[in-house]
């Protein structure tokens, strides 16, 4: 089945400057590779997503790429704010049916 | 319209003890997912379900059961805790042909 990795487990950074989250999918069916916030506390909720025939997406300070030859995709946070720290969650999904997640990490932006 | 909702938030139980987790969601969605939340292990998937009467299992379903019969609700059983399933619990959906899951809020369940 489906395995998605994710790393860095934990990324720090000051105010201001960018993060970048990577993950990895096992499947090369998987077709839609969503990124999840979750705030301390609370639930995930999702903040941007791609789909297996586009290579990239942005949405204002959040970008998500895609390499499909690689099997990878990644999470790009630039001019990072305090209320940017959150863990943040990768999947993968072959079908609608359900999402495979990765392990999530945990991102601490200081001011 | 209140979205996706878990009953309770909180529960204590002894090892051994049985309890029911109930999800309920009134945005007429068809899928519904259980997941657990453990530190550094991500959300995984327990059960799910693609409609009414049906449900399938997920990556880690052992010591669990679900079920789902009105399309709004989808409850998840523990027949004999043990300690290994203290964990948050989430609940989600979502409609044929969406990607994007809906979460509750979770319940934190705790077995000494």
């Amino acid at each position: 089945g489906e395995n998605v990795e994710q790393h860095p487990s934990t990324l720090s950074v000051q105010e201001g400057d960018s993060a970048v989250i990577k993950c990895t999918y096992s499947d090369s069916a998987s077709n839609y590779f969503p990124w999840y916030k979750q705030e301390l506390g609370k639930r995930p909720q999702l903040i941007i997503d791609i789909r297996s025939n586009v290579g990239e997406k942005k949405d204002q300070r959040i970008a998500v790429t895609l390499n499909k030859t690689a099997k990878h995709f990644s999470l790009h946070i630039t001019e990072t704010q305090p209320e940017d720290s959150a863990v943040y969650f990768c999947a993968a999904s072959i079908s609608t049916d359900k999402l495979i997640f990765g392990t999530g990490t945990r991102l601490q932006v200081f001011p | 319209n209140a979205g996706v909702t878990q009953t309770p938030k909180f529960r204590v139980l002894k090892t051994g003890q049985s309890m029911t987790l109930l999800c309920a969601q009134d945005m007429n969605h068809e899928y519904m997912y259980w997941y657990r939340q453990d530190p550094g292990m991500g959300l995984r998937l327990i059960h799910y379900s693609v409609g009414e009467g049906t449900t399938a299992k997920g990556e880690v379903p052992d010591g669990y059961n679900v079920s789902r019969l009105k399309k709004q609700n989808f409850l998840l059983g523990l027949e004999s805790a043990a300690p290994s399933q203290t964990s948050v619990y989430f609940c989600a959906s979502t409609r044929p042909g969406v990607y994007e899951q809906y979460f509750g809020p979770g319940t934190r369940l705790t077995v000494t």
